[in-house]
């Protein structure tokens, strides 16, 4: 199992450019969750998908975060448009209820 | 809402020693999971150790072990015989089993350093 796969791996862009992240989850698995970590603010879930369906976007930040999952294999995290403090990493991670999340090895974001 | 604590910022220990991370956590449920993650510099994140609340055992992964007492709402992790390849932050978390949430809450992390 190749595991849960993000890119790009790194992304630097300048402020007011939109920023998308793309996360194939791990096979089987029914649920995907979107994270961002800062050193000030530390993990934060920012919305997940219980079969491709959004639960609970409460933590996305404003209306500049979007994310979709248009099917079981794939899903995005837009920012429309960047900022330079939306720099972080941001994880994708999956699982299946009731078990542990399998992460993805993260977006380093630089917006300038 | 669930919250999860973890009171050291920073831990450090020699090789080939024992080190405890504490962590506790606040809920109203009786039924849920917890697990520590490991983040090394590669900030890949890791899943070090799992245990279900309703188990009374505590989890054990070869040098990595819990002690969970429900009733304090404590689950803190102990690694024995320290490498420098444990160098890493570790993050505890909570995650409910009831219902239809499957979101994780995450605490703020122990740095631990391993001194050769």
């Amino acid at each position: 199992d190749a595991g849960v796969i993000q890119s790009p791996r790194h992304e630097v862009t300048e402020m007011g450019q939109e920023v998308t992240l793309r996360c194939k989850p791990i096979s089987g698995h029914n649920s995907l969750f979107w994270y961002r970590q800062t050193m000030m603010r530390g993990l934060e879930l920012l919305i997940y998908f219980n079969n491709n369906v959004p639960i609970d976007d409460s933590g996305m930040p404003e209306d500049r975060f979007s994310a979709k999952m248009p099917n079981a294999s794939f899903s995005t995290l837009k920012i429309q448009p960047s900022e330079p403090r939306d720099s972080a990493v941001y994880f994708c991670a999956s699982g299946t209820r009731g078990y542990e999340q399998y992460f993805g090895p993260g977006t380093r974001l630089t917006v300038t | 809402a669930q919250t999860v604590t973890q009171s050291q910022p920073e831990m450090s220990v020699q090789e080939a020693e024992t080190v405890t991370l504490s962590c506790t956590y606040d809920t109203s449920e009786s039924d849920y999971y917890l697990f520590w993650y490991k983040q090394p510099p590669s900030r890949q994140m890791i899943l070090v150790i799992r245990q279900e609340a309703y188990k009374q055992q505590n989890a054990t992964e070869n040098r990595f072990s819990v002690n969970f007492q429900k009733a304090a709402k404590s689950f803190s992790l102990k690694i024995s015989d320290s490498q420098l390849g444990d160098a890493a932050m570790y993050f505890c978390a909570y995650r409910s089993a009831m219902g239809n949430n499957n979101d994780m809450r995450f605490g703020a992390g122990t740095r631990l350093t391993v001194k050769p």
